[in-house]
């Protein structure tokens, strides 16, 4: 049962573009969702948050969405650098500081 | 952000022996540490979520007496693997958090291979 789906294996965007990842939740009990950029045997990176009070949290390049009723959210970074590729994971707790469920992440492959 | 260490990096043993991964946060003080554990080309899988000073937490279908998690610190946990089969072998990664955190921050993992 995968509460947290990333339904897009990966993505290829052009450099300067926007690039867009979606992931959906199923446990309506998740209330803070967290966004990771992982390359291959490395750790997560941990890239933006955001708790089920706000709808939208910026930091830079990147921009967290989150829409309750529709339990989806999604990462966009804008504009999108090659060095941007890597693997990223969507996740989710149940509070602040709890244990993260995560999806399968999806590939994001920026050419220049 | 928070630095987290894990050693050794990558690990390679003959079955039947029992292998020790470090976790160690660097710069704060990490009241709960986490153990994933990740196939190729999966996601993370958490194992084990444990607090400074108390019992692990394991998750559903993971054998507690295989997989011994010790938190006796506030900046280390650790890992051990008993009797190590070739399905075992697999990359394990650590997070540690703090209540200062604004998230868990991750250790570089550690690839076990299992002969």
């Amino acid at each position: 049962d995968q509460q947290v789906k990333q339904n897009s294996p990966s993505l290829s965007v052009q450099e300067g573009r926007i690039s867009i990842l979606n992931c959906d939740y199923t446990n309506s009990m998740f209330d803070y969702f967290l966004w990771y950029k992982k390359y291959p045997a490395e750790g997560p990176t941990f890239l933006i948050s955001i708790s089920s009070i706000k709808d939208k949290n910026e930091d830079g390049r990147f921009t967290v969405f989150l829409n309750k009723s529709a339990k989806h959210l999604s990462l966009h970074i804008v504009p999108s650098q090659p060095g941007d590729s890597a693997v990223y994971f969507c996740a989710a707790s149940e509070g602040y500081g709890n244990k993260l469920v995560f999806g399968a992440g999806t590939i994001l492959r920026v050419k220049s | 952000g928070a630095v987290v260490s894990q050693h050794p990096s990558w690990v390679i043993c003959k079955s039947g022996t029992s292998v020790k991964i470090e976790c160690r946060s660097l710069d704060f003080q990490a009241t709960t540490m986490f153990w994933y554990r990740q196939f190729p080309k999966q996601s993370l899988m958490l194992m084990a979520t444990s607090n400074e000073g108390s019992k692990a937490t394991y998750e559903q279908g993971v054998e507690k007496d295989k997989f011994l998690i010790n938190h006796a610190s506030l900046t280390l946990s650790t890992l051990t693997v008993t009797s190590a089969h070739p399905e075992d072998s697999s990359f394990y990664i650590c997070s540690a958090g703090g209540l200062l955190q604004e998230t868990q921050y991750f250790g570089p993992g550690t690839r076990l291979l299992v002969l």
